[in-house]
């Protein structure tokens, strides 16, 4: 079975610091991540994978992730917050094999920023 | 790329009525899913297709939830004699249908409210 860890809830940063949102997974077979943001009242939109290639992973809008496998982490960074990225954060992990490519999500992020 | 839709955006119903939601996925994406997310919590899987075929479905889509996709393009979730725990936001997603860890588009979900 698979799963997913993001820690703390709720994240408050200032305008221009850095941004870090920590996940876990739990996975018994290499995994494909996702980190996605949603907006109020909108759906999901992806900001970046991680599918084995590369362990640095850089997405949309600024933010990269990082995939380390000793730590079972993929934890998403953006060195400056702007106060557009305040919205709900969900990283999300699939399975490489068995057939399944249902998506088992975090509890979410919510990241406040601060002018 | 005109994303995936979904209608109604909004739906609010009295409890023991039945509902019907809409998706129309990305054009050439030919694997569909549902999700359903509630306050504070990430989405959950419900069900999945390839094309026309209903390929997986979670626990927690019971026998009062139906869904299709006739012709293997627009996909329709049903849900008979709703109850108070079916008040959620619905989500639909699709995604290209080569191998694991294509990345799933959502669309802006559907709020079901039931009184």
């Amino acid at each position: 079975a698979q799963s997913v860890t993001q820690l703390g809830s709720h994240v408050s940063v200032s305008e221009g610091a850095l941004v870090l949102l920590r996940c876990n997974y739990s996975s018994s077979v290499p995994p494909y991540l996702f980190w996605y943001v949603q907006y109020p009242n909108q759906g999901l939109q992806l900001l970046l994978k991680y599918t084995s290639a590369a362990t640095l992973v850089k997405g949309i809008n600024g933010f990269e992730a990082e995939f380390k496998k000793s730590e079972t982490s993929f934890h998403l960074t953006k060195p400056s917050a702007h106060m557009s990225d305040a919205a709900e954060y969900f990283c999300a992990v699939t399975l490489s094999g068995a057939g399944s490519y249902q998506l088992t999500f975090g509890k979410g992020t919510k990241l406040s920023v601060i002018p | 790329d005109t994303g995936v839709s979904q209608d109604p955006r909004h739906k609010i119903t009295k409890r023991g009525q039945n509902v019907t939601f809409r998706c129309d996925p990305i054009s050439e994406h030919n694997r569909l899913y549902w999700y359903r997310q509630t306050l504070g919590q990430g989405p959950e899987f419900l069900t999945y297709f390839q094309n026309e075929a209903q390929l997986e479905k979670s626990r927690l889509l019971s026998d009062r939830f139906s869904a299709e996709r006739p012709k293997g393009s627009f996909s329709t979730l049903e849900i008979q004699r709703t109850e108070q725990g079916d008040s959620a936001m619905y989500l639909c997603a699709s995604s290209l249908g080569q191998g694991v860890g294509q990345p799933q588009h959502f669309g802006d979900g559907t709020r079901l409210s039931i009184l």
